[in-house]
């Protein structure tokens, strides 16, 4: 079964406008992790930003939040104030106990930042 | 700080040969995973060590093995190369995996295409 979902495989966004990034995960495990990750064209994985089960603050890293509703198991990626240099493919990434602490990634989403 | 580094960055192999791929981590890193990145699967975890031992492997055939040394480079080899094993291969490193805070720092990846 898959772990992680995102059922946006592409989003367009205008040059200054906030964007969500949906994702769903499913775990029994009652610790676990929550990332999510940026892939510019060049394949660098680059971290943006972490939320822990237990946090029970929406995690923000500058113009990324992440929108984390447990009971619903989903943890949506929102960028705010897009910027040209935003688009990319985005991966939400789960780590839990149960798979040995190895990360599951989505299929991620491409995000076009038009002008 | 200097980031994860592989190497090579791209290269290309026939079905049957096979290949080595390096990875130095970020100073005083210990873990190192490995992960493969295709079109069709996405990203996949292949294996992860730590301290010299692999600690985790993910579903792959016995033809992917690992290694890690101990200033914690690691390298990753595929033998017997399938046109299937062409993929995007991506080294990450963190202090330690068995937590579930913290991210893992990835390199640029070795695009490895199989002919």
């Amino acid at each position: 079964a898959q772990k992680i979902t995102q059922t946006q495989p592409g989003m367009f966004v205008q040059e200054k406008e906030a964007v969500t990034l949906d994702c769903t995960y499913d775990t029994s495990d009652q610790s676990y992790g929550l990332f999510w990750y940026k892939q510019p064209s060049s394949g660098e994985m680059i971290f943006l930003i972490y939320q822990g089960s237990y946090d029970e603050q929406n995690a923000t890293e500058g113009r990324y939040s992440l929108n984390f509703q447990k009971a619903r198991k989903s943890a949506n990626l929102v960028i705010s104030a897009s910027q040209l240099g935003d688009s990319a493919m985005y991966f939400c990434a789960m780590r839990e106990r149960n798979s040995g602490y190895a990360l599951n990634f989505g299929k991620g989403t491409s995000l076009l930042v038009t002008p | 700080k200097a980031g994860v580094t592989q190497t090579p960055r791209y290269l290309i192999k026939t079905r049957g040969q096979q290949v080595t791929l390096s990875c130095s981590p970020i100073s005083g890193h210990r873990s190192v995973s490995w992960y493969q990145q295709t079109p069709g699967q996405g990203l996949q975890f292949l294996f992860e060590y730590f301290s010299e031992t692999q600690r985790n492997k993910g579903n792959f055939p016995g033809r992917f093995s690992g290694r890690q040394f101990s200033n914690s480079r690691s390298e990753m080899n595929v033998s017997t190369l399938e046109l299937g094993d062409s993929a995007l291969y991506l080294c990450a490193s963190s202090f330690d995996t068995v937590t579930n805070t913290g991210e893992l720092f990835f390199g640029e990846g070795s695009r490895l295409t199989v002919l």
